[in-house]
């Protein structure tokens, strides 16, 4: 069982909509990861929240947005999605976040953008 | 920059060993180890902090040679579980002697462990 825990398992949207990711983790860790994954890839960073601070934001399109409204808590508010967003969207979290700590990865949201 | 994994792809026998390797362009604080199951998460293998470490974990090790900007991943007596794909993250080296705060992940190694 994965400690860090990722709602919802799958989601469908249209290029309309907006949707968010949720995911939680009560390790007591105080740095939490945003990636993306696309078949046969490996997981590509997006944002990085360290103290509830945004501190590493990967050049990704405004159309993903993140919050962190607590500690143990971190959204990804999604909209007006391409199809190519389509994507295992990851997220993980970390003791801290300069190299020295291993990531805790949830088991992800399929995202799916029709 | 993604570090470079090789191989891409290695089939076993159980019992047989396996050696991926991971290797960088530029200086680097840490190498992490993760193997993700076909439709699972990462999970977290080892981490190399220091030049020339080596940590052992059951029957794989790994190794990393700072001063070559390389580590490997040492598979002996696979089993049918080890099978699914390694991912070698780094932590490039800033300015300052330690991290940007930024795990890269090389393109994965394929591990298939036949009966």
């Amino acid at each position: 069982d994965t400690e860090v825990t990722q709602t919802p398992k799958h989601l469908v949207m249209g290029m309309t909509n907006k949707k968010s990711l949720k995911c939680e983790q009560h390790m007591g860790h105080r740095a939490m990861y945003w990636y993306k994954q696309k078949a046969k890839k490996p997981p590509e960073l997006m944002f990085v929240y360290s103290y509830e601070k945004l501190s590493i934001n990967e050049s990704v399109p405004s159309r993903f947005s993140p919050e962190c409204p607590n500690s143990s808590l971190l959204n990804l508010h999604l909209h007006a999605l391409q199809p190519e967003d389509s994507a295992l969207y990851l997220c993980a979290s970390s003791q801290g976040r300069f190299g020295d700590s291993p990531l805790h990865f949830g088991n992800g949201t399929r995202l799916t953008v029709t | 920059q993604q570090p470079v994994q090789s191989p891409q792809a290695v089939i076993l026998r159980e019992g047989e060993d396996a050696v991926i390797n991971c290797s960088s362009s530029k200086a680097l604080y840490s190498v992490h180890w993760y193997r993700q199951k076909h439709g699972e998460a990462p999970v977290f293998l080892m981490i190399l902090l220091k030049g020339g470490e080596q940590k052992g974990h059951d029957k794989i090790s790994a190794s990393f040679n700072e001063k070559k900007q390389q580590s490997s991943l040492y598979l002996t007596a696979s089993q049918l579980s080890y099978s699914g794909t390694y991912f070698c993250g780094t932590h490039k080296t800033n300015a300052g002697g330690t991290s940007y705060g930024k795990l890269t992940f090389g393109q994965g190694t394929i591990l298939t462990v036949h009966p």
